[in-house]
């Protein structure tokens, strides 16, 4: 067990639906990433937020969207859903903002699918 | 987008049998290169970070090296048990702090 929970484990919704995934870092952790696996595609980078800013961006859709709370956890929103959308989702933390040479803890990830 | 390469794509050795598997990256806007150890049903488990050239890590059994001028780091498992077992990815990050993954390598050691 890494520390890092996410939640829903599991989201089936319909496409042009807007869904909300949350992730809860470790105690203490500061940076929050998200990731998408999807079938056809490897391990995609979409963002990371560090205390509440939007710190590095990666292969996001504008469709999607993310926050970082006070409290340090954090939201993905995804809207307009399509049927490419259906992936699962992880988030990982880390203790500070240098993320690129910081060790990354990944939660159980959330599997959405698309309908 | 940067382009990480890994080979094999999949490998399967016996038990007891050291191997090895390489991933590739364009050196430039070069920051650090991950390592990762993910295993079937569960998450990625970060294994190494390395960021110097000539760098190399080890953990147990299982240990990395980097080259930065020729863009490549090899992860080598010594002596290789069946919990061995699992995707192994390498994962560039750029000055940008933006992470780009490899495809994994596969690996199966048999009992």
């Amino acid at each position: 067990d890494s520390g890092v929970t996410q939640t829903p484990k599991h989201l089936i919704t319909a496409t042009g639906q807007r869904v909300t995934l949350r992730c809860s870092p470790r105690s203490g952790d500061l940076s929050v990433y998200w990731y998408q696996q999807s079938l056809d595609q490897g391990l995609q980078f979409l963002i990371q937020y560090y205390n509440g800013e939007e710190r590095a961006k990666g292969n996001i859709l504008e469709r999607f969207s993310a926050q970082q709370f006070p409290d340090l956890h954090s939201e993905l929103n995804l809207s307009s859903l399509e049927l490419g959308d259906s992936a699962l989702y992880f988030c990982a933390s880390s203790a500070v903002a240098g993320g690129s040479l910081d060790t990354q803890y990944f939660g159980p990830g959330t599997r959405l699918t698309v309908l | 987008i940067l382009n990480v390469e890994q080979s094999p794509q999949s490998l399967h050795v016996q038990e007891g049998d050291s191997t090895n598997f390489t991933c590739s990256f364009p050196s430039s806007n070069f920051y650090a290169l991950h390592w990762y150890r993910w295993e079937t049903a569960k998450s990625p488990e970060a294994l190494f970070v390395m960021t110097l050239n000539g760098d190399e890590k080890k953990k147990g059994r299982i240990s990395a090296t980097l080259n930065t001028k020729e863009g490549y780091s090899y992860l080598y498992i010594k002596g290789s048990q069946p919990e061995d077992s699992a995707t192994y990815l390498c994962a560039l990050t750029n000055t940008g702090n933006q992470f780009y993954f490899g495809t994994g390598t596969s690996l199966t050691v048999i009992p």
